[in-house]
């Protein structure tokens, strides 16, 4: 069964610096994987997703993630953290076995201090 | 082109009251999905269903019926709410065959009072 853990519920950087959220996966098959953030009583936003096209994924906003699979890895990473960047971001994998159901990750608040 | 679209975005609900929550979809996608998201636990799977007519559990089931008789529309429903049932409720669309084309909806805030 497919299933997904992010590392840490919560995660404080500044402003200027990178922003590292760690995500951990299973799964029975070459999974597709994705970043969803979602900003304060707002909707979902996909940031990037991965195809198995390239294993280093960049999406919007600077962000970009590296699918390990020998370490079942998908952490997504930014240089350098901006204030609009504060948000609650979810890690995601599909299970293909079960009509693309998507599988969630419990989320990782970022907060960004000036 | 709406894409995805909820109704209603807010509700209010006593307690053992029932309403039904709409998912409309113009893009002609097969699967459908609806989630509940709570605090700290992301968003958990309702129901699904992958064509016109069909409907099947997913993960927190107990308490939703859902029904596609239409195959733009996915319904979800509430015959009695409880305050356990007081969450961010979205939609989610995907084409038949797709693995990675996910449209979500803007999410409907449900409160069970």
């Amino acid at each position: 069964a497919q299933s997904v853990t992010q590392l840490d519920s919560h995660v404080s950087v500044s402003e200027g610096t990178p922003v590292l959220l760690r995500c951990n996966y299973s799964s029975s098959y070459s999974p597709s994987l994705f970043w969803y953030v979602q900003h304060p009583n707002k909707g979902l936003q996909l940031l990037l997703k991965y195809t198995s096209a390239a294993t280093l994924v960049k999406g919007i906003n600077g962000f970009e993630a590296e699918f390990k699979k020998s370490e079942t890895s998908f952490h997504l990473t930014k240089p350098s953290a901006h204030m609009s960047d504060a948000a609650e971001y979810f890690c995601v994998v599909s299970d293909k076995g079960g009509y693309n159901k998507l599988i969630f990750g419990a989320g990782t608040r970022l907060a960004v201090h000036p | 082109n709406a894409g995805v679209t909820q109704t209603p975005k807010f509700r209010v609900l006593k307690t053992g009251q029932s309403m039904t929550l709409l998912c409309a979809q113009d893009m002609n996608h097969e699967y459908m999905y609806w989630y509940r998201q709570d605090p700290g636990m992301g968003l958990r799977l309702i129901h699904y269903s992958v064509g016109e007519g069909t409907t099947a559990k997913g993960e927190v089931p107990d308490g939703y019926n859902v029904s596609r008789l239409k195959k733009q529309n996915f319904l979800l429903g509430l015959e009695s709410a409880a305050p356990s049932q007081t969450s961010v409720y979205f939609c989610a669309t995907l084409p038949g065959g797709s693995r990675y084309g996910y449209t979500f909806g803007s999410g409907t805030r449900l409160t069970v009072v």
